[in-house]
């Protein structure tokens, strides 16, 4: 069965600074997906960035960057530049494609604090 | 274009009462997911319906939770009897066929008392 882990419950960043959060997954399938979304107090499930494993080049949008290493099932989120509100739950998710369902298995998440 | 609209927010029941949630798909979406959360943890997959069908129930409690996505109207995911641990988030989440993005609503968050 594939598994989502992500071992920091929290992580603390200075605004204006970098973080990296980390994601590992196991699977057997060779052909899936991975997303980072960001869940702020409002609850609404927000995509920050997905990543389709047969793509070597790493995702990036504006201040959001993925570092995907398919060898190690690693899939770790760098935001650059933080601000206040990046603020907020950031889960990490697998989908894979070959079962024709695209259901996604969630990490546990990382609460992310940015000190002003 | 509006988003995944889920009804209600905010929804409180008794135990032994029932709980209907309701979740209409952004238009032109016919897969719809329903994922739950529990506090202070991640979403956990429960079913996968296209209209009129159940096409994966994997997560669903065997017992007191359905789910349905009739040919008119919204998605609705039903609880019967709810206990104190059916206390939670639920979310909807819509896509495109053959799509593996999928846009979620806000979250119905379930109280029992």
């Amino acid at each position: 069965a594939q598994t989502v882990t992500q071992s920091q419950p929290e992580m603390s960043v200075q605004e204006a600074e970098t973080v990296t959060l980390s994601c590992t997954y196991d699977t057997s399938e060779s052909d899936y997906y991975l997303f980072w979304y960001k869940q702020p107090p409002s609850r609404q499930m927000i995509l920050v960035i997905r990543q389709e494993a047969y793509k070597q080049q790493n995702a990036t949008e504006n201040r959001f960057s993925v570092n995907f290493q398919k060898a190690a099932k690693s899939f770790s989120l760098k935001i650059s530049d933080s601000q206040l509100g990046d603020a907020a739950m950031y889960f990490c998710a697998y989908a894979a494609a070959a079962s024709g369902t695209y259901k996604y298995i969630f990490g546990t998440g990382t609460r992310l604090k940015v000190l002003a | 274009n509006a988003g995944v609209m889920q009804n209600p927010r905010h929804l409180v029941r008794r135990r032994g009462q029932e709980a209907r949630l309701r979740c209409s798909p952004m238009k032109g979406h016919s897969h719809v997911y329903w994922y739950r959360q529990l506090p202070e943890e991640g979403l956990k997959f429960m079913v996968y319906l296209q209209k009129e069908n159940i096409i994966d129930e994997s997560g669903m409690p065997k017992e007191r939770f359905s789910a349905e996505f009739p040919k008119e109207g919204p998605s609705i995911l039903r609880i019967q009897q709810v206990v104190r641990g059916d206390s939670a988030a639920y979310f909807c989440a819509s896509s495109r066929v053959g799509n593996t993005e999928a846009f979620f609503g806000q979250g119905t968050r379930l109280t029992v008392v």
